[in-house]
């Protein structure tokens, strides 16, 4: 069975810098996808960013962009000129390619953003 | 603008009560699915749906069942719920096998069971 793992808790970064989230995985597949999620307090879970594990590209969205590194089962998100509506739980979540569409999540890291 | 409601956000029971999570959708997605959401564990599927009137077990089924009788309509029930089902429970939908296309979540039901 596929794991991920986050092994910050909690991360805490100032208004206007770089924070970069940390998510490993473990799996046999060779084709898969990764995903970001946020989940904001009170408000529904959105995806920020997902990946192919066939694309070398790292995927990139506006101030987030991941760096996917498939023989180290790395996939982390970093998130620039952080704003205060970053502040969030963040979730990792793996999707292998025979699995329907069937995602395995990550504990999470909280994400808290000083003015 | 896509949409995934839950029919409580916040929810009360006591022990050995039968309790029933809706969930809707309105993007006519094939798959739905309920989550669990503990501190520390991130979201463990509990049940899915790929059609009307299907379901597959996910990762932690045991105390939960679930019935789909409309596409639209997803229902988690806890048939005696107990003190160790007290937790957040999240809904979402999606396109059927949909590689990449994105699980959209309800608000979700933080249920608390006494």
């Amino acid at each position: 069975a596929q794991t991920v793992t986050q092994s910050q808790p909690e991360m805490s970064v100032q208004e206007a810098e770089t924070v970069t989230l940390s998510c490993t995985y473990d799996t046999s597949e060779s084709d898969y996808y990764l995903f970001w999620y946020k989940q904001p307090p009170s408000r529904q879970m959105i995806l920020v960013i997902r990946q192919e594990a066939y694309k070398q590209q790292n995927a990139t969205e506006n101030r987030f962009s991941v760096n996917f590194q498939k023989a180290a089962k790395s996939f982390s998100l970093k998130i620039s000129d952080s704003q205060l509506g970053d502040a969030a739980m963040y979730f990792c979540a793996y999707k292998g390619n025979n699995a329907g569409n069937m995602l395995t999540f990550g504990g999470g890291t909280r994400l808290m953003v000083k003015p | 603008d896509v949409k995934v409601t839950q029919s409580s956000r916040y929810l009360v029971k006591r022990t050995g009560e039968k309790v029933f999570l809706e969930c809707v959708q309105d993007m006519d997605h094939e798959n739905m699915f309920w989550y669990r959401q503990d501190p520390g564990l991130g979201l463990r599927l509990i049940y899915f749906s790929y059609d009307v009137k299907m379901k597959e077990k996910g990762d932690i089924p045991e105390g939960y069942s679930v019935s789909r009788e409309k596409k639209e309509r997803f229902s988690l029930i806890l048939e005696s719920a107990s003190t160790n089902q007290t937790s957040m429970y999240l809904c979402a939908s999606s396109r059927l096998l949909a590689h990449t296309d994105t699980q959209y979540f309800g608000p979700g039901t933080r249920l608390t069971v006494l």
